[in-house]
């Protein structure tokens, strides 16, 4: 089966600039989380869906970043005005529907570069 | 929330040499608990998991780590590392109360023919 789908793999913008990143999870899965990963740190949860409605977001800095997914499939990760400390790998992943393991299948990551 | 632990940023090792990673997570009713690997430029890929039953489990690539509850500990191990095991691993624990994943700060392990 295909694997999570990001683009684009690379983003360099200047502060107080916007970015945004797509993500197409594996079919079927129910559930999409977005992770931002800082150099030298593990991944750290920013948002979590099921189907298209939010589950988790305590994470997400709420006045620069929004995230959406429509029709439960896609999702886009926007942040907007971008910081310095915004620079990191941004990973999206997903995992199956009824299976409450914890299992996730990740994408290659979206890496940003704030300058 | 789950809390995990890992207790080693760096290791460096010569080829065919074993390796050991360390992890200790906060103790909790339901855990389920995760190794993944991170090669350079790549997403993560998951190298094995401890959901219930047999403590030690294995996983793919040579891998396989215990589950040890009473010092709640998961740690990863392989007895003969390649060049191409070179690359960040993170353990990551689950909780199956508030549906949570959390992920220690990363392992870099260096191998050195």
């Amino acid at each position: 089966e295909a694997g999570v789908a990001q683009s684009p793999r690379y983003k360099i913008i200047e502060k107080r600039q916007s970015v945004a990143f797509w993500c197409n999870p594996i079919s079927g899965h129910a559930t999409l989380y977005w992770y931002q990963q800082i150099l030298g740190q593990g991944p750290k949860l920013l948002i979590q869906f099921q189907n298209n409605g939010v589950v988790d977001d305590s994470q997400l800095p709420k006045d620069r970043f929004s995230a959406e997914r429509l029709k439960g499939v896609d999702s886009t990760l926007k942040i907007q005005p971008a910081k310095l400390e915004d620079s990191a790998v941004y990973l999206c992943a997903s995992s199956r529907q009824g299976v409450d393991t914890g299992e996730l299948f990740f994408g290659e990551g979206s890496r940003l570069t704030v300058l | 929330a789950q809390s995990v632990t890992q207790l080693d940023s760096q290791v460096p090792v010569f080829e065919e040499a074993p390796v050991e990673l360390r992890c200790n997570y906060s103790s909790s009713v339901s855990v389920y608990l995760f190794w993944y690997v991170q090669y350079p430029n790549q997403g993560l890929q998951l190298l094995l998991k401890y959901l219930s039953g047999s403590t030690l489990v294995k996983g793919i690539n040579g891998f396989e780590a215990e589950f040890n509850k009473s010092q709640t500990s998961f740690h990863l191990r392989k007895p003969s590392v390649h060049i191409s095991d070179t690359a960040e691993y993170f353990c990551a624990g689950y909780d199956s109360n508030d549906y949570k994943l959390s992920f220690g700060a990363g392992t870099t392990v260096t191998v050195r023919a």
